[in-house]
């Protein structure tokens, strides 16, 4: 596609419900990322993955947080039993990544709200 | 371990005037430097960038940067603001592949 996609846009949980967001890259970008943006902060690295694998989920900050990138293209994060404290934005980016075109295109996120 | 500092959370200037806006650095090799700036409710959009090369990058909106090692640091400027600049900017740097960290943002407000 011509940008990042990103669904839902908008999404309210339930304090314990599991919730999926998905990520549609820009069609031949290797690299795709997980950012988390708390409000008034600048977003925070999740995950990244190189086609199909995930090279760094340094950044997931609990083992309820998961991401997928089965086939090298379309992402899924996933939170189980969602927290307060998930409450953020959370922004997907893809990237050539490799050479001079290592800038991140974002997605205008998804952002999440438990209640 | 990378790193950025933005030291103003907040900066106000009238339409027309020029504007600067700081960011620190931490980062072991030359680092890969970028601007993004996000409005309300948007993505990131990049602004400019830098690997290597021309210490003074040119970006999109009339904005450009200027690379100083000595002084680890990446300050975004613009001659002459415009009301449709007033977003919020941030300050991202990358290691060679991989993830960028970023800082926690300007606010960019214009006045009339």
């Amino acid at each position: 596609g011509a940008g990042v996609s990103q669904s839902p846009r908008y999404k309210v949980a339930k304090r314990g419900q599991d919730v999926a967001l998905r990520c549609d890259p820009i069609s031949g970008h290797v690299s795709l990322f997980w950012y988390q943006q708390a409000l008034g902060q600048g977003p925070e690295f999740l995950t990244y993955f190189q086609n199909e694998a995930q090279l760094d989920k340094s950044g997931l900050p609990s083992d309820r947080f998961f991401a997928e990138r089965p086939e090298g293209s379309v992402s899924t994060l996933k939170i189980q039993r969602t927290q307060q404290e998930d409450s953020a934005v959370y922004l997907c980016a893809s990237s050539q990544d490799r050479g001079r075109n290592r800038e991140l295109f974002f997605g205008e996120g998804s952002r999440l709200t438990v209640l | 371990a990378q790193s950025v500092t933005q030291p103003d959370i907040h900066i106000t200037v009238s339409e027309g005037a020029s504007l600067e806006l700081r960011c620190n650095y931490s980062y072991g090799a030359t680092p890969y430097l970028f601007w993004y700036v996000q409005s309300p409710g948007q993505g990131l959009q990049l602004l400019l960038k830098y690997f290597s090369g021309d210490t003074l990058v040119q970006g999109i909106k009339g904005f450009e940067a200027e690379f100083k090692r000595s002084q680890s640091s990446f300050n975004l400027r613009k001659p002459s603001v415009h009301w449709s600049d007033a977003a919020e900017y941030f300050c991202a740097v990358a290691a060679t592949a991989g993830k960028s960290t970023f800082g926690d943002g300007t606010t960019l407000t214009v006045k009339p």
